[in-house]
């Protein structure tokens, strides 16, 4: 079975520029995740989608942030403009339905200068 | 805002020996679960333990949770040099939405 894709792998922008993350779950998963983790913390849930609506959004900066997952299937998440602090691994995950275990594709690194 | 706090942040041992994680958290939760964490295979799920459970093993994992206490531990025995990584508790509570802890940094020595 083919695990949660994710690209790029690594990225460099200067802040205030934009960028974007692409994420392809484990086929037939319905729940999508995107973590941002910060280097020495755990992860941080920035958006839950459940098939291709929005079921938990609290922590996604929303003036700068945006995901979507049109077609339920695959995502994107992007940042306009970056900022320094938003240098971190952006990690995708999938699962069944919410609750149940996650697969956590490689992640993208983002370094903002 | 980070949930769980598992101790010690750090945790050196010898190839062979035990080594035990504990996680602390806040709020009830529905689940607790573990994931592993190292630069080659990524974030991966170790073990689901369900609120109304006291127990559980996976191979040479084995999971308390004390829901009272609020607090769960992760004992893996007979360490292996392969074990190095991060470990990090993550809670599941409303909306099963899963929140993660900051992470212990276990190093195995051979």
């Amino acid at each position: 079975e083919a695990g949660v894709a994710q690209s790029p792998r690594y990225k460099i922008i200067e802040k205030r520029q934009s960028v974007a993350f692409w994420c392809n779950p484990i086929s037939g998963h319905a729940t999508l995740y995107w973590y941002q983790q910060i280097l020495g913390q755990g992860p941080k849930l920035l958006i839950q989608f459940q098939n291709n609506g929005v079921v938990d959004d609290s922590q996604l900066p929303k003036d700068r942030f945006s995901a979507e997952r049109l077609k339920g299937v695959d995502s994107t998440l992007k940042i306009q403009p970056a900022k320094l602090e938003d240098s971190a691994v952006y990690l995708c995950a999938s699962s069944l339905s919410p609750g149940n275990e996650q697969y956590f594709g490689p992640g993208t690194r983002l370094t903002v200068t | 805002s980070q949930q769980g706090e598992e101790d010690p942040q750090a945790l050196s041992i010898q190839e062979g020996e035990n080594a035990t994680m504990n996680c602390s958290y806040k709020t009830s939760i529905n689940n607790l679960q573990w994931y592993r964490q190292n630069s080659g295979r990524g974030l991966v799920h170790l073990i689901l333990i369900r609120s109304n459970e006291r127990e559980k093993h996976s191979g040479r994992l084995r999971v308390t949770l004390d829901t009272s206490k609020k607090s769960s531990s992760l004992l893996i025995t007979a360490s292996r040099a392969a074990d190095t990584a991060s470990y990090f508790c993550a809670t599941g509570g409303g909306g099963n939405k899963l929140t993660f802890g900051t992470g212990t940094q276990l190093k195995v020595e051979l």
